[in-house]
């Protein structure tokens, strides 16, 4: 059990329907990332946010929206869905933004969009 | 842009043997991080070791170990006592650096395409 917790970890939606996957980062990390697993497209990684504060941008897509709160858990919107963005989303997270910081991934949320 | 390349989209190995799996990188940093990642059916992404490249030893866990081979940009993970339990899709990983900002200096992951190990009884 890596310490970081994601909901839900199965979703099956429509298409044009939007989710919320929620992240809860290991307690004391202050950052947490999102990368999205897709058989065509591999690991990519989506978007960081340190501390409640936007951090870096991957390639996330425009409908795709994330955000850190106070109390450091994450959620990733993702909207106006596509048979394409069926994936599988991972939530990170590591203790600070440094480069040697070791990250650390949840069990991923499994997007199904019909 | 950094690239990380895994040739052995698979592989297999007896029970109790060793099995390497290859990972070659491109890079023009001097300083950064490499990783492996397991990956069981149960889909989560698993830690296995991390190697810092200012270091000349190489890391080793356990039964996992890596050759980190700089100048060739080259990162191999060797699983000696290969177990039943090993058996998973392997990613190689480069933490890569992303640009800096008002935040301070950014990274990510950059992942190979993996290696799906097999490990026969």
């Amino acid at each position: 059990d890596s310490g970081v917790t994601q909901t839900p970890k199965h979703l099956i939606t429509a298409t044009g329907q939007r989710v919320t996957l929620r992240c809860s980062p290991r307690s004391g990390d202050l950052s947490v990332y999102w990368y999205q697993q897709s058989l065509d497209q591999g690991l990519q990684f989506l978007i960081q946010y340190y501390n409640g504060e936007e951090r870096a941008k991957g390639n996330i897509l425009e409908r795709f929206s994330a955000q850190q709160f106070p109390d450091l858990h994450s959620e990733l919107n993702l909207s106006s869905l596509e048979l394409g963005d069926s994936a599988l989303y991972f939530c990170a997270s590591s203790v600070s933004a440094d480069s040697g910081n070791t990250i650390y991934f949840g069990e991923g949320s499994w997007l199904t969009v019909v | 842009a950094q690239t990380v390349t895994q040739s052995q989209p698979e592989m297999s190995v007896q029970e109790a043997e060793t099995v390497t799996l290859s990972c070659t990188y491109d890079t023009s940093e001097s300083d950064y991080y490499l990783f492996w990642y397991k990956q069981p059916p149960s889909r989560q992404m698993i830690l296995v070791i991390r190697q810092e490249a200012y270091k000349q030893q190489n890391a080793t866990e356990n039964r996992f170990s890596v050759n980190f081979q700089k100048a060739a940009k080259s990162f191999s993970l060797k699983i000696s006592d290969s177990q039943l339990g090993d058996a998973a899709m392997y990613f190689c990983a480069y933490r890569s650096y992303l640009g800096f900002n008002s935040g301070g200096s950014n990274y990510k992951l950059t992942f190979g395409k993996g290696t799906l190990l097999t490990v026969n009884p």
